[in-house]
């Protein structure tokens, strides 16, 4: 039973379109994440959300926006997709934020052409 | 802002022998915490030490943490193929509303 599941693990578009990356998350925990992972694998947070409450909001383009349903679902938008938005996106989740182990999926690898 | 570096960047060496990897920070902690990635997959939590630990074990893993110099080393002992993985540091900064930051990775080749 995957802890933390993120689809589709492969993703290939083209410049300019709109994509969503799904994360659920089945630990009960209250804070979820996305990471970015460029290709030099440096791992750079996102976006926080806790009891669905965005808490950390990195410098990121608005054309990123993540929506929380509810408190085991964070999902990841990006519109107008560009080159360098080519990366593997991470979700995780831990008990609460910042604080013990991190559980991470494994990951969506975007590529845009 | 990034708080991790990992030394060395990459690590090959026979199975068998040690492996040791370096992790250096910048902000005061609560916790430091190790991960592994392997090829094409999640992060894999490995070990955590707290701030007031200088030295935890678990199996063939000893973690140590100096918080005066604002390091900590993963050694991995009597190393094997499967321990082949990208090794990451990962610190929670001693303020609240604050998530994991990791460094950028120390890739380890374990050779049969």
């Amino acid at each position: 039973d995957t802890a933390v599941s993120q689809t589709p693990k492969y993703l290939v578009t083209q410049m300019g379109n709109d994509k969503s990356i799904k994360c659920e998350q089945n630990l009960g925990h209250d804070t979820m994440y996305w990471y970015k992972q460029d290709s030099k694998k440096f791992l750079k947070i996102m976006f926080s959300y806790n009891n669905k409450e965005l808490i950390i909001n990195e410098t990121v383009p608005n054309r990123f926006s993540p929506k929380s349903p509810d408190k085991a679902h964070l999902n990841l938008h990006i519109n107008s997709l560009e080159l360098g938005d080519s990366a593997v996106y991470f979700c995780a989740s831990s008990q609460v934020l910042g604080r013990g182990e991190a559980f991470f999926g494994q990951g969506t690898r975007l590529t845009v052409v | 802002s990034q708080q991790g570096e990992e030394d060395p960047q990459a690590l090959s060496i026979q199975e068998g022998e040690n492996a040791t990897m370096n992790c250096s920070y910048k902000t005061s902690i609560n916790n430091l915490q190790w991960y592994r990635q392997n090829s094409g997959r999640g992060l894999v939590h490995l070990i955590l030490i707290r701030s007031n630990e200088r030295e935890k074990h678990s199996g063939r893993l000893r973690v140590t943490l100096d918080t005066s110099k604002k390091s900590s080393s993963l050694l991995i002992t009597a190393s094997r193929a499967a321990d082949t993985a990208s090794y990451f540091c990962a610190t929670d900064a001693n303020q609240a509303g604050t998530a994991l930051i990791f460094g950028k990775g120390t890739t380890l080749s374990v050779s049969s």
